[in-house]
């Protein structure tokens, strides 16, 4: 079974300074998508940025992007010029490419983004 | 575009109570999935349908009951509630095989006393 793993709790990150979480995943599968998702305190999930496994090139969204390290099987996020808007929790997911419909998702980085 | 909306926002339950979460999309998307977020714990998919008139079983099923009667709508029911079920609730849909991205309803706070 596949599974997810984000080791930090809680992060914090001084404002316009870059920042990574970190996000390992354990699958068998070649083919399979990953996610990092923000959560703001008003509870919305938002997409932040998308991974296919496929893709070598690391996906960039504005001040997001990530370090896909297939082989390694982790998928950290750096954030760029943190903004206080930053702050919320993030959380990694993994998608299989086929077969189950089902997203795991890990259990959260908390991010702090101090002034 | 109302996108994905769950009704209610918040709800109170005395332990034994039953009801009815709604989540609704108008983006006709095919999947729409039910999870459960409790503190260091992560979303937990409870159940998910892959299209009108299915559904499956997640990782956390037990106590809960859904239906997908209608393509936009996908039910989450409590036959009797406990106060382990006390969560906060996630809707969430995908439009189908090829698009990944899951949009999310802004949660449902369930408190079961």
């Amino acid at each position: 079974a596949q599974t997810v793993t984000q080791s930090q709790p809680e992060m914090s990150v001084q404002e316009a300074e870059t920042v990574t979480l970190s996000c390992t995943y354990d699958t068998s599968e070649s083919d399979y998508y990953l996610f990092w998702y923000k959560q703001p305190p008003s509870r919305q999930m938002i997409l932040v940025i998308r991974q296919e496994a496929y893709k070598q090139q690391n996906a960039t969204e504005n001040r997001f992007s990530v370090n896909f390290q297939k082989a390694a099987k982790s998928f950290s996020l750096k954030i760029s010029d943190s903004q206080l808007g930053d702050a919320a929790m993030y959380f990694c997911a993994y998608r299989s490419g086929s077969g189950t419909y089902k997203y795991i998702f890990g259990t959260g980085t908390r991010l702090k983004v101090l002034a | 575009n109302a996108g994905v909306t769950q009704t209610p926002k918040f709800r109170v339950l005395k332990t034994g109570q039953s009801m009815t979460l709604l989540c609704a999309q108008d983006m006709n998307h095919e999947y729409m999935y039910w999870y459960r977020q409790d503190p260091g714990m992560g979303l937990r998919l409870i159940h998910y349908s892959v299209g009108e008139g299915t559904t499956a079983k997640g990782e956390v099923p037990d106590g809960y009951n859904v239906s997908r009667l209608k393509k936009q709508n996908f039910l989450l029911g409590l036959e009797s509630a406990a106060p382990s079920q006390t969560s906060v609730y996630f809707c969430a849909s995908s439009y189908s095989i090829n698009i990944y991205e899951q949009y999310f309803g802004p949660g449902t706070r369930l408190t079961v006393t």
